[in-house]
């Protein structure tokens, strides 16, 4: 059973226009959500976050808003630019046992930034 | 400050074998969690330590095993390895405590194949 999901395995779009990557949840016990970039190789590299408590944060280029009855967010990333490119997963932390840190991943969507 | 540092970045082994990775985790950070990274699979959690104590665990057999030294330094071992158990290994360092607010930093993770 998925409890974060990325629905889009791909994504393309236009150098300087916006680029939006969706990710839905299933569990409401989940009270912080991530975005990580990961370039082939290399291990995820954090950007992004945000607090269950909390709908929108900002910072530069990235953006992410969450819709908590929806169960969905979404990172936009405007303008876009070709060192975009990657693959971007979404993660989510909550409790778990014995006050320990465990993040649930999508399976990642593929950012391609055409120049 | 230096980042999280897993060795070796490359393994080749035999079904039948047994590996142990290594991760180095952010200096003062006392959190060591490790995912197995699969293409079909995403990132999968496999365990978290802290404090050398195994505080959550994720859904692997007993094959996978970890442990945590006083350092904040930690190992992950698999036995009997199978042609599944091909992989990148990440291991991520946080601070520690509880997980909100809190970002996992990742290290470059350990290709292992198995042949």
């Amino acid at each position: 059973d998925q409890q974060v999901k990325q629905n889009s395995p791909s994504l393309s779009v236009q150098e300087g226009r916006i680029s939006i990557l969706n990710c839905d949840y299933t569990n409401s016990m989940f009270d912080y959500f991530l975005w990580y970039k990961k370039y082939p190789a290399e291990g995820p590299t954090f950007l992004i976050s945000i607090s269950s408590i909390k709908d929108k944060n900002e910072d530069g280029r990235f953006t992410v808003f969450l819709n908590k009855s929806a169960k969905h967010l979404s990172l936009h990333i405007v303008p876009s630019q070709p060192g975009d490119s990657a693959v971007y997963f979404c993660a989510a932390s909550g409790h778990s046992g014995a006050g320990s840190y465990q993040l649930t991943f999508g399976k990642g969507t593929k950012l391609s930034v055409i120049p | 400050k230096a980042g999280v540092t897993q060795t070796p970045r490359y393994l080749i082994k035999t079904r039948g074998q047994q590996v142990t990775l290594s991760c180095s985790p952010i200096s003062g950070h006392r959190s060591v969690s490790w995912y197995q990274q699969t293409p079909g699979q995403g990132l999968q959690f496999l365990f978290e330590y802290f404090s050398e104590t195994q505080r959550n665990k994720g859904n692997f057999p007993g094959r996978f095993s970890g442990r945590q030294f006083s350092n904040s330094r930690s190992e992950m071992n698999v036995s009997t390895l199978e042609l599944g158990d091909s992989a990148l290994y990440l291991c991520a360092s946080t601070a520690g405590g509880t997980s909100v607010g809190t970002e996992a930093f990742f290290g470059q993770g350990t290709r292992l194949t198995v042949v």
